[in-house]
Parts: structure tokens; sequence; C-alpha cells
């Protein structure tokens, strides 16, 4: 079945440090793809998707590109801050439906 | 535009007791979703609706139901708990099923089970 699997936390940087967080999917279909990230205490939020291959997602310094041929949506941002120290989770979803299957969410740290 | 509304944040019961969990989507969203996450299993797809009608569902047991309004609020409701029903019960809508549309996603119900 369909599958995401992102890498084991906590991820743990200096501020101002380049960051990726690698996410790998198995999927039938060509599934569109999306990162979320979670504060503690809230609910998720969508960081950024891509719905096709070569797709770029971004968003608030964050990117991701949808890369068919190593099916991997592997997430990065160039210089990390203290305030985006959160859970991040990859996700895919099956076309026409809603359906979200994520992978189990990377911790991330980040240190002044 | 008011987000996702979760009712209540925060639930305790005990084994064998029943819940109703309580889901209002954004406006004009008619298809909402719902997840368990738990420190366990992670997050787990449990159902989606649509125009009243459940489209999918995910892979738990039958103590676990939902039904959607034709307002598009949503409810779940967990018959019969056990410890091992302990999450946070994340609800989310959209306009409509795609993989194109962004799902909105509310703060969670927190169930306790004692």
């Amino acid at each position: 079945g369909d599958s995401v699997t992102q890498m084991e936390g906590p991820v743990t940087l200096s501020e101002e440090a380049f960051l990726t967080i690698n996410c790998t999917y198995t999927a039938t279909g060509y599934p569109s793809l999306f990162w979320y990230v979670q504060y503690p205490g809230e609910g998720l939020q969508l960081l950024l998707k891509a719905t096709k291959a070569d797709d770029k997602g971004s968003n608030k310094g964050f990117e991701a590109t949808y890369r068919k041929e190593t099916t991997s949506f592997h997430l990065e941002k160039g210089s990390v801050q203290v305030s985006d120290s959160a859970v991040y989770f990859c996700a895919l979803s099956v076309r026409n439906t809603d359906k979200l299957i994520f992978g189990t969410g990377t911790r991330l740290q980040v240190f002044p | 535009k008011a987000g996702v509304t979760q009712t209540p944040r925060y639930l305790i019961k005990t084994r064998g007791q029943q819940v109703t969990l309580s889901c209002s989507p954004i406006s004009g969203h008619r298809s909402v979703s719902w997840y368990q996450q738990t420190p366990g299993q992670g997050l787990q797809f449990l159902f989606e609706y649509f125009s009243e009608t459940q489209r999918n569902k995910g892979n738990f047991p039958g103590r676990f139901s939902g039904r959607q309004f034709s307002n598009s609020r949503s409810e779940m409701n967990v018959s019969t708990l056990e410890l091992g029903d302990s999450a946070l019960y994340l609800c989310a809508s959209s306009l409509a099923p795609s993989s194109n549309q962004p799902q909105h996603f509310g703060d969670g119900t927190r169930l306790s089970i004692l």
C-alpha cells in the first residue's frame, strides 16, 4: 500500500543553519505531496505542497521539490530560526480523495 | 474567516464509556476528514465525508463511527472505549475531495481514557 518514510528526529540545529528533512514515498498512481508543521498544543498547518513531478512547493523560506524518479520530497530551508522549532510531517494524498497518509514526523529543535 | 473548530478540546473518559467529538469545518468547506494521532502509531486516517456520505474509511474497528450533517458539520463517535483510544483526534476540512485542495486542520480534541 501507499506509505511515506521520513527521517527520524530529533534534528537539532543552531540558528541560521541549513535544514534538510528527508522524505520518500511509495504510491500507486500519481499522488500529491505535502509538508505539514505542528507546533505544541496545536493542529497541523499546511507548509507547502506539490501536485505533480518537478513541481517545487515553497513557503516561509521552506522548499521541497517533487522528484518522481527518486520518489522523494525533501524539505529544505537555507537558514532556520528558533521559531521554526516544531514537528514536521511529510504526507501524500491519492487522487480524488482527501485521505492523507503521513510519515512519522520529524522533530526540529533550533537553538540560538 | 473562522478556522476548523473542534469541541471539546479536552475530554476524560473511563473504559467502556462512549464519546462523541464534534467538528465544524471552515464556512463553505464540504469535505471533512478525521485522523487519530498517537505517539506510537503517529497520524492515522479514520474517515472522510463529503455531502453527508462516507467516502473513505481507515483501518479502525467498528467501535469508531462518524457522520456528517447537511451543514457539513461532522461528528465521530467511539463506543466501548479502551485505554488505547487515548489520542489526539484531528479534524480537517476542504472545499471538496481532491488532492489539489489544501486541507485545513483544527487544533484537535485530546481524549484521555482512565
